[in-house]
């Protein structure tokens, strides 16, 4: 049973250039959460999606980032422009849905982008 | 808002010494706790959790947690560890649950190294 997966590993962009970064939750889970991690601080939630719908973007930056979990495919997590300050490790976690379910949060490897 | 407080950034022990990492939070809604293991060049995975009942709560390889209500504390305990144990923990608690998932408030990280 695989476990949830993020794509690339390691992500190199020049100021100003796009970032995509892929999430594909376990199997039978239907909730994606993002998660960055900058340098010498702790995760900090970024946004939960559900399947077409986006749940809580509080974390997002209010420019250049954004979100999405079409109904087919992964989850994306878009970054335009991107600007040193967004070099950061970005975690990708998901859970199951359903009544009774322990919240529990599943991590990928996560990405690691770098901004020269 | 909710916060979650680790007291140590960095604790050194030698194998077989005891281990108590403590962690604060503040919410004053029904929680759910976590806390999570993350080895060197590794993704997050869970070492326990609590949601309701007994207030303590065991996980895997021989780590425990209690949950004490009136101090809103969730330390994390493990009687003897071991120089594989070197990772860093995170405490987190989970955020206002709405359709059935929620984002994780982690705390800032207590990098856990054991010398042989």
């Amino acid at each position: 049973n695989a476990g949830v997966m993020q794509n690339p590993r390691h992500l190199v962009r020049r100021r100003g250039q796009e970032a995509r970064l892929r999430c594909s939750p376990m199997k039978g889970h239907s909730h994606v959460y993002w998660y960055r991690q900058l340098p010498e601080e702790g995760l900090k939630f970024m946004v939960y999606l559900q399947k077409e719908n986006i749940i809580d973007e509080s974390g997002m930056p209010k420019e250049r980032f954004s979100a999405e979990f079409p109904k087919e495919g992964p989850s994306i997590l878009r970054i335009q422009q991107v600007v040193r300050g967004d070099s950061a490790a970005y975690f990708c976690a998901s859970s199951r849905s359903g009544t009774g379910i322990s919240y529990e949060q599943y991590f990928g490897p996560g990405t690691r982008l770098t901004v020269t | 808002a909710q916060s979650v407080s680790q007291h140590n950034h960095h604790v050194i022990l030698s194998e077989a010494a005891s281990l108590e990492l403590g962690c604060n939070y503040s919410y004053g809604g029904t929680v759910n706790l976590f806390w999570y293991v993350q080895y060197p060049g590794q993704h997050l995975q869970l070492l326990l959790k609590y949601f309701s009942g007994d207030p303590l709560v065991k996980g895997i390889k021989g780590f425990e947690a209690e949950f004490i209500k009136s101090k809103f504390s969730f330390n994390l305990r493990k009687p003897s560890v071991q120089w594989s144990d070197t990772a860093e923990y995170f405490c987190a608690v989970i955020g206002p649950i709405y359709n059935q998932g929620g984002k994780l408030i982690f705390g800032q990280g207590t990098e856990l190294s054991v010398k042989p």
